[in-house]
């Protein structure tokens, strides 16, 4: 069974930074694909970024409002995902989730996030 | 980035009702295209994959269809573990973007 516990949460000033930690059990971070979601509170659901597994280049992506201000990284020794939160502004305040970017593949190959982990909350404020 | 509507935004409906949540892309998204499931202060379920692809574990009372442009999910027959929100994904183009989600609550 695969567990994912994000932690590094709280409360932050605006432009300030934060390290969220996503520790992931049952699976290894080095063969998948993982993405970050998050929740601004009583809104939907939001795409952050993800990281390609090892043998997929293990590159990121992220969407635009945080691209150039978020990065992702892994330690593999750790089996751990990281979420590097810089120029936080207040509009990044959400519950963070690190969500495994499954891939299945039945004639076409179509991706969904299958494991989620229980979120974490971020609060910009002064 | 393709947009994604769904409709209603929320809804009231009784135990035993078969309810239809609808979930329109702003451009094709083929069937690449997600449900999940969430009840307050939790994470996300997934519970439909490729638009029509009962995730492991799933009830079979629920479903979805649809292809393109135009997607549903029907739960036949609410149950009370049901009244949850529910929120939509297209997985065709990133960024990978969701609906803003559809309230079920209880009538």
């Amino acid at each position: 069974e695969v567990q994912l516990v994000e932690s590094g949460g709280g409360l932050v000033k605006p432009g300030g930074s934060l390290r969220l930690s996503c520790a992931s059990s049952g699976l290894s971070l080095n063969n998948a694909w993982m993405s970050w979601v998050r929740q601004a509170p009583g809104k939907g659901l939001e795409w952050v970024g993800r990281i390609k597994s090892n043998s997929d280049g293990g590159t990121t992506d992220f969407a635009a409002p945080v691209k150039g201000r978020f990065t992702i990284s892994k330690d593999g020794s750790k089996n751990t995902l990281y979420l590097q939160m810089n120029s936080l502004k207040t509009e990044d305040t959400a519950v963070y989730y690190c969500t495994t970017d499954h891939l299945y593949c039945s004639g076409n190959c179509y991706r969904y996030f299958d494991n989620w982990g229980q979120g974490t909350l971020v609060t910009v404020s002064s | 980035d393709i947009q994604m509507t769904q409709s209603p935004s929320s809804l009231s409906a009784s135990v035993g009702d078969r309810v239809a949540i609808t979930c329109r892309a702003g451009q094709s998204v083929s069937a690449f295209l997600n449900w999940y499931q969430q009840k307050p202060g939790k994470a996300p379920k997934l519970l439909i994959y490729a638009a029509s692809s009962l995730a492991s574990g799933v009830p079979s009372r629920f479903s979805g269809s649809g292809s393109g442009t135009d997607f549903t999910l029907t739960i036949s027959s609410l149950q009370p573990e049901d009244f949850a929100t529910y929120h939509c994904q297209q997985t065709s183009n990133t960024p990978w973007t969701f609906g803003q989600g559809t309230k079920v609550e209880i009538k």
